[in-house]
């Protein structure tokens, strides 16, 4: 079944430096999340995308399903980025472990 | 107002105890899931629902039954929660089962003492 490796398993930035996250998938890529799990728990779907490139602000996804990679890009990053982004794959959202960021001040 | 709901939001029982996990959508979709998330992995997906009457199994079912009352409802039930069943536990919703987006509810962390 789907695999998912998520990297690096944990960042620490300086405020305004970028973040770069990736995930890939050991078989063929047809469905692709990227979640931002807040320190409480609650999740946020920050990302449904299956192929190319998505933008929201700061975050921008490129999903190269060739290639079976996803990465969630970070520009200039706050302290309330900090918590853990998931990334999910396969109609029944196989999870990857997740990244989990630090922001300092 | 939040389309995907769970209650209770935290609940704690005993080993042997009998749990019910409530999930409710008003987003009109066909699919729901049940997951589990632990330390050091991902979520894992336990059951899932196609629409009412309907229940699948997913990865980690062991433990753990579902019913799908209404399109709107999927409850979770632990007859006997055991310690290992300690977790954090999400509930979504799809309006299809083929690689469509899914929508999170807030969580249910449970403890099983």
């Amino acid at each position: 079944g789907q695999q998912v490796q998520q990297s690096p398993a944990s960042l620490v930035l300086q405020e305004g430096e970028n973040a770069e996250l990736q995930c890939n998938f050991s078989t063929s890529l047809n469905s692709m999340q990227w979640f931002y799990q807040r320190p409480g728990g609650s999740l946020v779907s920050l990302f449904y995308n299956p192929s190319g490139t998505k933008h929201s602000g700061r975050l921008t996804s490129t999903t190269v399903i060739k290639e079976r990679r996803s990465s969630l890009h970070i520009s200039s990053s706050q302290t309330t980025d900090s918590g853990t982004y998931l990334c999910a794959s396969s109609w029944q959202l196989i999870f990857g472990s997740g990244t989990q960021l630090t922001v300092m001040p | 107002e939040a389309a995907v709901t769970q209650s209770p939001r935290n609940k704690v029982t005993v080993t042997g105890g009998n749990v019910t996990l409530s999930c409710r959508q008003t987003n009109s979709h066909n699919y729901m899931y049940w997951y589990r998330q632990d330390t050091g992995h991902g979520l894992r997906l336990i059951h899932y629902s196609y629409g009412a009457g309907n229940l699948q199994i997913g990865d980690v079912p062991d433990g753990y039954k579902a019913t799908r009352t209404t399109q709107e409802d999927f409850f979770l039930l632990l007859e006997l929660a055991s310690p290992s069943q300690t977790s954090l536990y999400f509930c979504a919703s799809s309006d299809a089962g083929n690689y469509a987006e899914q929508f999170f509810g807030p969580g249910t962390r449970l403890t099983v003492l």
